[in-house]
């Protein structure tokens, strides 16, 4: 079946220690997303990627990177991870046109020590 | 700015009833508003989209309703069962498809 796989499920690092999500979606979907959920909270988008084209959150952090190799891919690069950015992170996927659904994958847990 | 609100925060029914949930939005001007579904610690399942050009939308037991002049959605979730107990968020997409999210509705419901 089509859909958005985040890898891994669950990651643990320890303060400072970089670390690198990925996410990969059968759907071609030209459009990708990385997202921060902190618990009960809304999704805060992170970045969002057109095909190629990067677009950055003003209050993105610095520390958080991501990378689009190509159309099945997106990584999400956190350099030096503190405290505060304990959190679910998810990826989705959208065709970027006017019936733009957006697809989740299941999220990877990021725990810092 | 456009702000999205569900209200309330947390629902409690027993087993069987029908329900409504509720999402307002400030801005009219929406590419489109989808439903999504949270289980607790995993990932987001998208349950219905309606256009701009919609009124509602169907699926199952899950009815989604749509009136953008008084920038309101709601979800209908007809004869509710214990597994349907989850967050429930609606999210208004903008012109630049990004989506503008509540705060959730969490849903427990009573066997």
């Amino acid at each position: 079946d089509a859909m958005v796989i985040q890898n891994p499920r669950y990651q643990v690092t320890q303060f400072g220690k970089p670390v690198t999500l990925s996410c990969s979606q059968t759907l071609n979907h030209n459009v990708m997303y990385w997202y921060q959920q902190k618990s009960s909270q809304a999704p805060k988008l992170l970045f969002h990627y057109y095909d190629k084209d990067f677009n950055n959150e003003a209050d993105t952090p610095d520390n958080f990177q991501s990378r689009r190799p190509n159309t099945s891919f997106c990584f999400l690069d956190i350099r030096s991870p503190g405290l505060g950015d304990a959190a679910m992170y998810l990826c989705a996927t959208s065709p970027g046109h006017s019936y733009n659904e957006q697809f989740f994958g299941p999220g990877t847990r990021l725990t810092v020590l | 700015k456009q702000e999205v609100t569900q209200i309330p925060a947390a629902l409690s029914v027993p087993e069987g009833e029908n329900l409504v949930l509720n999402c307002s939005f400030t801005d009219s001007a929406i590419y489109n508003l989808q439903w999504f579904r949270q289980d607790p610690g995993k990932g987001l399942t998208s349950l219905l989209l309606i256009q701009s050009s919609q009124r509602e939308q169907t699926s199952g037991r899950l009815n989604a309703s749509l009136d953008k002049s008084s920038g309101r959605s709601t979800l209908y979730i007809a004869a509710s069962q214990p597994g349907d107990s989850a967050t429930y968020l609606c999210a208004a997409s903008d012109s630049n498809y990004q989506l503008i999210w509540g705060a959730g509705t969490k849903l427990i419901i009573k066997p």
